[in-house]
C-alpha cells in the first residue's frame, strides 16, 4: 500500500513571496504518477500540478513548479509570488500508475498569505 | 459543461437512517470515484469504478454501496447510518484512469446525529 506524508499542518508567507510545501511517499511501484491539490475554502478540489515519476524533468505550471526526488521518494511544492488567493488548503497524492483504484492522499497543509 | 454535479450539498440524517448521494458526469469518463474527507485529513477511497457495472471497493468501504448502470451516474448508498459516517463526500470522475488527472464534484456534507 502506498502513504504519503506531509508534514508541515500548517504554512505561513508574506504575499508576493516564495513557499515551499514538503511531501514524501513511500511506493514499491516503478510506475507511478503524483500530484497537487488545492482546497479553498470553497470546498472544491483543484489540480495544481502533476508530476510522472518517468520524467526527469520538474514539471512547472506558472508559478507552481514541484523539486520532485525520486530517489529520496520525495515530491514538493514550490508557489512562487504567493497571491492572496493561493490561500488554501494543499494535498499532495500519488496512484500506483498501473491500477484504476484512485489516489492516495496526505492529510494536507493548510497555507496561510500574509498581506 | 456541467463536469461532476454532487447533490445534496447538506444533509442531516438520524442514526440508523438511509440515503443516497447522487454524482453525475457528462465528460464521458469511464473512471468514477467516491472519496470521503475526514476533519483535517485527506480524502480516502471508499469505492470506485471502470466503467458501467463495474465496481470495486477501495480503502474505506464498510457501510457503503454502490452501482454504476450507465457511464454518466454512481450514486453512494448509506444503509443504517452511524456518527462515524459523518464527513464531507466528494465524487469524482477520470478519462483514463486516474493520470489525466481527476475532475472532482463539490462535495456532500453528511451529518449524522
Amino acid at each position: 500500500a502506498q502513504t504519503v506524508t506531509q508534514s508541515q499542518p500548517e504554512m505561513s508567507v508574506q504575499e508576493a513571496e516564495t513557499v515551499t510545501l514538503s511531501c514524501t511517499y513511500d511506493t514499491s511501484e516503478s510506475d507511478y504518477y503524483l500530484f497537487w491539490y488545492k482546497q479553498p475554502p470553497s470546498r472544491q478540489m483543484i489540480l495544481v500540478i502533476r508530476q510522472e515519476a518517468y520524467k526527469q524533468q520538474n514539471a512547472t505550471e506558472n508559478r507552481f513548479s514541484v523539486n520532485f526526488q525520486k530517489a529520496a521518494k520525495s515530491f514538493s511544492l514550490k508557489i512562487s509570488d504567493s497571491q492572496l488567493g493561493d490561500a488554501a488548503m494543499y494535498f499532495c497524492a500519488s496512484n500506483s500508475g498501473g491500477g484504476a483504484d484512485g489516489l492516495t492522499f496526505g492529510k494536507g497543509t493548510h497555507l496561510i498569505i500574509q498581506p | 459543461n456541467a463536469g461532476v454535479t454532487q447533490t445534496p450539498k447538506f444533509r442531516i440524517l438520524k442514526i440508523g437512517q438511509s440515503m443516497t448521494l447522487q454524482c453525475t458526469q457528462d465528460m464521458n469518463h469511464n473512471y468514477m470515484y467516491w472519496y470521503r474527507q475526514d476533519p483535517g485529513m485527506g480524502l480516502k477511497l471508499i469505492y470506485y469504478s471502470v466503467g458501467a457495472g463495474i465496481t470495486d471497493k477501495g480503502e474505506v468501504p464498510n457501510g457503503y454501496n454502490v452501482s454504476r448502470s450507465t457511464t454518466e451516474d454512481f450514486p453512494l448508498r448509506l444503509e443504517l447510518a452511524a456518527p462515524s459516517q459523518t464527513s464531507v463526500y466528494f465524487c469524482a470522475s477520470s478519462y483514463f484512469k486516474v493520470d489525466d488527472g481527476y475532475t472532482f464534484g463539490s462535495g456532500t456534507r453528511l451529518t449524522v446525529v
